[in-house]
């Protein structure tokens, strides 16, 4: 199975504010990494495919890079709505796995 | 506009057999590249990958639990159901059923370049005696 590994596994900041969430795969996904949001009491909801790609209806404030194993959400300019916990995603081979999660928090 | 709907039983006893049921509508598994998984998560911790069943009615299932699951489909009612045997207190989770599109054919039981782009809003499972 590829091992997926997110850090941090929390974060705290403030409004406004910029930042980056890492995630690392034990293998080679080529580009094929998807980030996903998830607020309390709900599914979760896809930001990014294909580690660049930001789906309709997600604000550009949300960006991702990446290749290869290494991948990055970053979030710039934090709106209230943000805080939430954030999961990466490969499907480049089954099984799918997710990360184990960033939640973040305000300061 | 697609829609997914868990259905199935709340809570069981240990040793019991899970069977869950997507509902879905708004496109057809046998529409190629369309596939169906299952997820499910504990309160608190990461998604969990458990199944997945596509288009050519290729199945797929995590590494860990494969043995006690066998997903399915049932076309005429746009369903896909999943059976877990023998379940455990440590089965206790949402469940939840997910669409993928995968935009072109790659190959056998390959899904890159696809995501879970609707969800339903998941069945809590309780496995208690």
């Amino acid at each position: 199975d590829i091992q997926m590994t997110q850090s941090p596994s929390s974060l705290s900041a403030s409004l406004g504010d910029r930042v980056t969430i890492t995630c690392r795969a034990s293998q080679s996904l080529t580009v094929y990494l998807n980030w996903y949001q998830q607020k309390p009491g709900e599914a979760p909801k896809v930001l990014i495919s294909s580690a660049t790609n930001l789906q309709a209806g997600v604000p550009p404030r949300f960006s991702g890079s990446g290749s290869g194993t290494d991948f990055t959400l970053t979030i710039s300019g934090l709106q209230p709505e943000d805080f939430a916990t954030y999961y990466c995603q490969q499907n480049y081979k089954t099984p799918i796995t997710f990360g184990q999660g960033t939640r973040l928090e305000i300061k | 506009q697609v829609t997914l709907r868990e259905s199935g039983p709340a809570l069981l006893e240990p040793t019991e057999t899970l069977t869950l049921t997507c509902t879905f509508s708004g496109f057809s598994l046998a529409s190629r590249g369309m596939c169906v998984n299952w997820v499910r998560q504990v309160p608190g911790k990461a998604p969990e990958w458990l199944a997945l069943i596509d288009w050519n009615d290729d199945k797929s299932y995590s590494s860990s639990e494969w043995t006690r699951l066998t997903v399915s489909s049932d076309p005429p009612r746009n369903q896909v159901i999943l059976t877990m045997t023998n379940v455990d207190p440590a089965d206790t989770a949402t469940y939840y059923c997910t669409r993928m599109k995968v935009p072109h054919y790659y190959g056998s039981k390959t899904y890159y370049n696809s995501f879970f782009d609707s969800w339903g809003r998941g069945v809590l499972v309780t496995v208690s005696s």
